[in-house]
């Protein structure tokens, strides 16, 4: 079966230190990459996308992806006690080159920053 | 910035009885998605929806699912006969199909069936 898979922790980190969130997946066809933050009761809301093999930097946020190991990853730097959230990883099949189609999603990873 | 809404925010219905939840997608995305994320459990799949027909389905999205988008701007999910176990939150997405395949969702329905 098709799955995402993430450690559903919590990961406690202080603020201001590095979290690190982990996903692998499975089916090797997969294409997209996608790392969503959901607040409790509320809707994900996209952080970063990424294709590519290597790292991908936006802000505090840092994406790694490497396909060879079924493996992506999110960095948070400077964490803050705002970013305590539940961190979702989805990943998209690129089903006949298409732009579209369903996210898979793993049961996401509670980050708890404290003060 | 253009978001995705969706009405109502909560519903409450009686088992066995029909509940439409309601989405306007991104105005210039072609591709419009409905997700359910039962309490304490992961974003679940149910429908993908483009050029006015279903392009994919879940095991999820039986035959007492249907979806429409009755006008150029909604688009609806219809439960026929509820039940207690489709008590979830239901997002509605769109992504825009072109160079981005980015799914931008909702703020969701919470449906609760007694």
């Amino acid at each position: 079966q098709k799955e995402v898979e993430q450690n559903s922790g919590p990961l406690s980190v202080p603020e201001g230190a590095i979290a690190s969130l982990n996903c692998t997946y499975s089916d090797r066809v997969s294409q997209s990459f996608f790392w969503y933050r959901q607040y409790s009761g509320k809707s994900p809301e996209l952080i970063m996308s990424i294709y590519s093999n290597g790292d991908k930097e936006d802000g505090r946020f840092t994406a790694q992806l490497n396909k060879a190991s079924q493996y992506v990853s999110l960095l948070i730097r400077d964490s803050q006690p705002s970013d305590s959230a539940t961190y979702l990883c989805a990943v998209r099949i690129n089903a006949g080159g298409t732009s579209y189609g369903k996210l898979t999603f793993g049961q996401g990873t509670i980050l708890t920053v404290h003060p | 910035e253009p978001e995705v809404t969706q009405t109502p925010s909560h519903q409450v219905t009686q088992m066995g009885q029909e509940v439409i939840l309601r989405c306007v997608p991104i105005s210039n995305h072609l591709y419009f998605y409905w997700y359910r994320q039962i309490l304490g459990q992961k974003v679940e799949f149910l429908v993908s929806f483009y050029n006015n027909e279903i392009s994919e389905k879940s095991e999820i999205f039986d035959d007492q699912f249907s979806v429409e988008r009755p006008d150029g701007s909604n688009f609806t999910l219809k439960i026929r006969s509820t039940k207690l176990e489709d008590s979830a939150m239901y997002f509605c997405a769109s992504s825009d199909g072109g160079g981005s395949d980015t799914q931008y969702f909702g703020p969701g329905t919470r449906l609760t069936v007694l």
